[in-house]
């Protein structure tokens, strides 16, 4: 059973470009979640797509964005980067939405994103 | 929002020692997970324990929900435990897990 696939793994652009971040879930997981892994912040909570609705967001400004398709499968979009999107960041899959029941999530390997 | 503080910070040790992991958040919860970060980034979810006590191999977890505390417990650690060790926590009302900072574990040969 495939894991979660993350694409690129390492990507390096300039202050202002813009970054489109993939993720394909375990076949079968509906929900996919994206998470920021910096050394200042830690892991902080993106958001959340299920049937490719966005159904929580974290803290983040309007320049981070997302989308999921038919297939489960999600993007992640930054627009205008600034030097502190310079980040791991990580995508995890479930089956079911929200957190609140036992719903065990499962990353992938993550992108690294450095902006110059 | 919810606030996840781990313990120690970081832990040196040699092969085969055992070692103690806390985790201790400051509201109910009623989903938490421990997780294993390896040297190349990947996340790997130890247990899912919001209560109770669970074991898998060498590795076992206890949360005590009513004191606000999980222990991840590590017995004859190997060289290939290394890395940071992450509790996250869902609070009430909450939807994306908050991670702690993480325990930075190093067995040494």
């Amino acid at each position: 059973k495939a894991g979660v696939t993350q694409t690129p793994r390492y990507l390096i652009k300039t202050r202002g470009q813009q970054v489109t971040l993939s993720c394909s879930p375990i076949s079968g997981h509906r929900s996919v979640s994206w998470y920021q892994q910096t050394p200042g912040q830690g892991l902080q909570f993106l958001f959340e797509y299920f049937s490719e609705t966005q159904r929580n967001k974290g803290n983040f400004p309007g320049r981070f964005s997302g989308r999921q398709f038919s297939n489960s499968r999600s993007e992640m979009n930054v627009s205008t980067l600034e030097l502190g999107d310079s980040a791991l960041y990580l995508c995890a899959s479930s089956p079911q939405t929200g957190l609140s029941g036992a719903n065990v999530l499962t990353f992938g390997a993550g992108s690294r994103l450095t902006v110059l | 929002g919810i606030q996840v503080e781990q313990s120690p910070p970081d832990l040196i040790l040699q092969e085969g020692a055992n070692s103690t992991l806390r985790c201790n958040f400051s509201d109910s919860v009623n989903n938490l997970q421990w997780f294993h970060q390896n040297p190349w980034g990947q996340l790997i979810n130890l247990f899912y324990i919001p209560s109770g006590t669970k074991q898998n191999g060498r590795l076992s977890a206890t949360t005590v929900a009513t004191e606000r505390y999980s222990l991840l417990y590590i017995s004859s650690s190997q060289t290939t435990d290394s890395g940071v060790y992450f509790c996250a926590v869902v609070g009430r009302g909450a939807d994306g897990l908050t991670f702690g900072k993480g325990t930075h574990l190093i067995i040494q040969p």
